[in-house]
């Protein structure tokens, strides 16, 4: 089935740091990939989104490309902050069908000033 | 506010009893889903409506386990005979036909 790995966190960074959060998936045909992101005491937002293979998709700094040779999805920014700071989550769906969402474990991010 | 609203936020219930959450959607989305997430873990999938239809249910989703969507609005997730190993936050989503899905900010169940 379809399957998300993440890397494990913590990951506690300085700020205007560079960020990567690995992703990678398993899937069967071609799946749309998510970054949501959960920020203290609120609900998953999305973060962004690729619908096929050399998407870039790209919000409030972050951006991550679809790249269907390597079954990846990372998650990248080039200047951190403060407010960055929460859960950051991986997901795909399928095309077709309920098109839920298979999430990764999450990846909890800590910005420090 | 035009979210999707759960209710209630927070919900402790004794071994053995049952609980019933309600999602609110946005209210032009046919599309909802429930997931349930453990501490650390990240949402796993329950079901989906399209509509008042019920679609797809995960194997996840024991028989103590019941969801409606009556009349394709509001939805109601049922536990029966809670266990321990339910304790989790039960999460509610929708979307539009093609679209991307919203979440509401959770029911925290804990079964003491």
């Amino acid at each position: 089935g379809n399957s998300v790995t993440q890397m494990e966190g913590p990951v506690t960074l300085s700020e205007e740091a560079f960020l990567t959060i690995n992703c990678t998936y398993t899937a069967t045909g071609y799946p749309s990939l998510f970054w949501y992101v959960q920020y203290p005491g609120e609900g998953l937002q999305l973060l962004l989104k690729a619908t096929k293979a050399d998407d870039k998709g790209s919000n409030k700094g972050f951006e991550a490309t679809y790249r269907k040779e390597t079954t990846s999805f990372h998650l990248e920014k080039g200047s951190v902050q403060v407010s960055d700071s929460a859960v950051y989550f991986c997901a795909l769906s399928d095309f077709q069908g309920a098109q839920k969402l298979v999430f990764g474990q999450g990846t909890r991010l800590t910005i420090n000033p | 506010d035009t979210g999707v609203s759960q209710n209630p936020r927070h919900k402790i219930t004794k071994r053995g009893q049952n609980v019933t959450f309600r999602c609110d959607p946005i209210s032009e989305h046919n599309r909802l889903y429930w997931y349930r997430q453990t501490l650390g873990q990240g949402p796993e999938f329950l079901t989906y409506f399209q509509n008042e239809a019920q679609l797809e249910k995960s194997r996840l989703l024991s028989d103590r386990f019941s969801a409606e969507r009556p009349k394709g609005s509001f939805s109601t997730l049922e536990i029966q005979r809670t266990e321990q190993g339910d304790s989790a936050m039960y999460l509610c989503a929708s979307s539009p036909r093609r679209g991307e899905a919203f979440f509401g900010q959770g029911t925290r169940l804990t079964v003491v």
